[in-house]
């Protein structure tokens, strides 16, 4: 089955500046790469993804890369502030099945 | 739109009990899943349904957990009896399917489980 890295495990940043969470995957036949936000206690959010055939994606402050040839994706926060403290995962889909990083917790200094 | 419901929002059981969770997808939502997320893991599939049927349910542990969708709306999973083991954020989330496009997957708030 498939095997989602995600490194990583915590990252403290100071506000402003940038954060970058990367994952790998192991099937190629993977497809489809969401990336979700969970604020402690509550559900996780879908705040962007990917599919196979786009090498990136933006969404004003956030944006994720993706190289197939590698099998790894990445997220890229700018001028983090301090509401984007949260844990962040990253997922992998072989059109059905998601499989989840183990999550990245990233603090915003203020 | 309405998000994905789930009831009860907590819950506590000793050992060896049984327990269910009761989940209500987004409207017109086919695709149906239900994950086990433990503190400080991502979550992890335990069974979807694509309306009324199973298609993926390999990391259900069969002995102990079971879930079913009638009629392809509402799903319920239960475990019977539960181990100390099963503490964990037990998530429903639906998509409108897991094909071809609209996958995208929506979470419920989740059901926090403590086995004690």
């Amino acid at each position: 089955g498939e095997n989602v890295e995600q490194h990583p495990s915590t990252l403290s940043v100071q506000e402003g500046d940038s954060a970058v969470i990367k994952c790998t995957y192991s099937d190629s036949a993977s497809n489809y790469f969401p990336w979700y936000k969970q604020e402690l206690g509550k559900r996780p959010q879908l705040i962007i993804d990917i599919r196979s055939n786009v090498g990136e994606k933006k969404d004003q402050r956030i944006a994720v890369t993706l190289n197939k040839t590698a099998k790894h994706f990445s997220l890229h926060i700018t001028e983090t502030q301090p509401e984007d403290s949260a844990v962040y995962f990253c997922a992998a889909s072989n059109d059905y099945k998601l499989s989840f990083g183990a999550g990245t917790t990233v603090t915003v200094r203020a | 739109e309405a998000g994905v419901a789930q009831s009860p929002r907590y819950k506590i059981i000793e050992k060896r009990q049984s327990v269910a969770f009761w989940c209500n997808p987004i409207s017109g939502h086919a695709t149906l899943y239900w994950y086990q997320q433990i503190l400080g893991q991502g979550p992890k599939l335990l069974i979807q349904f694509q309306n009324n049927g199973v298609v993926d349910d390999s990391q259900l542990p069969k002995d102990r957990f079971s879930a079913e969708r009638l009629k392809g709306v509402d799903s319920t999973l239960k475990i019977q009896p539960a181990k100390l083991e099963d503490s964990a954020v037990y998530l429903c989330a639906s998509s409108l399917r897991f094909r071809g496009g609209g996958y995208e997957q929506y979470f419920g708030p989740g059901t926090r489980l403590t086995v004690t």
